[in-house]
């Protein structure tokens, strides 16, 4: 049962176009939901995260909308680079045993032309 | 860099065989967590240590077993190697203070033949 669903699977953009990437999640008891980006022979990196109780957070060109009563989330990029092709996973955890074990999406693969 | 080293970067084995993982972790994280990665999927969660003593384990058979040790690098060992194996095996490192900030290494990649 995958528990946190990720669309697109892929996404191309122009430099300097908008980034869109879904996540959906059923678990209620998760509370927290980072974002983590992964270039190619690389771990992933946390890139931004947010909790329920804020609709949304914004670090720099990078925006969490959040929406709780729709269990979902999503990830903008603004004014997105060549630099940002990578590939996104969403993520969910909860505390368990005093550890936030995340569940992962599936990826999605984003390429941005020059 | 995230200050999570793993070796080997790449493995080949065949179906069968066994194989063990190397993790050392960022200075300071008494936490490590190792995940799973199939080519195209998001990380799968294996199992954590904390303190040398597993905490918590996904859904993965008990082939599949570790290490931590007291400087807290740690060991992913797989025993009867299938070709479903084949993966990026990654680890995470964490301290008591940021419970949910993890680093990763840039992973083991195995190939099961």
């Amino acid at each position: 049962q995958q528990q946190v669903k990720q669309s697109p699977q892929s996404l191309i953009v122009q430099k300097g176009g908008i980034s869109i990437i879904n996540c959906a999640y059923e678990n209620t008891a998760f509370d927290y939901f980072p974002w983590y980006q992964q270039f190619p022979g690389k771990g992933p990196a946390l890139l931004i995260a947010i909790r329920p109780d804020v609709s949304e957070k914004k670090e720099g060109r990078f925006t969490i909308s959040f929406n709780k009563s729709a269990k979902q989330f999503s990830l903008h990029i603004m004014d997105s680079q060549p630099g940002d092709s990578a590939t996104y996973f969403c993520a969910a955890s909860s505390p368990s045993g005093g550890s936030y074990i995340p569940t992962f999406g599936r990826g999605t693969s984003l390429i941005v032309h020059p | 860099e995230t200050g999570v080293t793993q070796s080997p970067t790449h493995l080949i084995k065949t179906r069968g065989q066994q194989v063990t993982l190397r993790c050392s972790s960022q200075s300071g994280h008494n936490t490590v967590s190792w995940y799973q990665q199939a080519l195209g999927q998001g990380p799968q969660f294996i199992f954590q240590y904390y303190r040398e003593e597993e905490n918590g384990r996904g859904n993965f058979p008990p082939r599949f077993s570790g290490l931590q040790f007291p400087n807290y690098s740690s060991e992913l060992n797989v025993n009867a190697l299938e070709l479903d194996d084949s993966a990026l095996y990654l680890c995470a490192s964490r301290a008591d203070r940021a419970k949910n900030i993890q680093y990763f290494g840039a992973g083991t990649r195995l190939s099961v033949l």
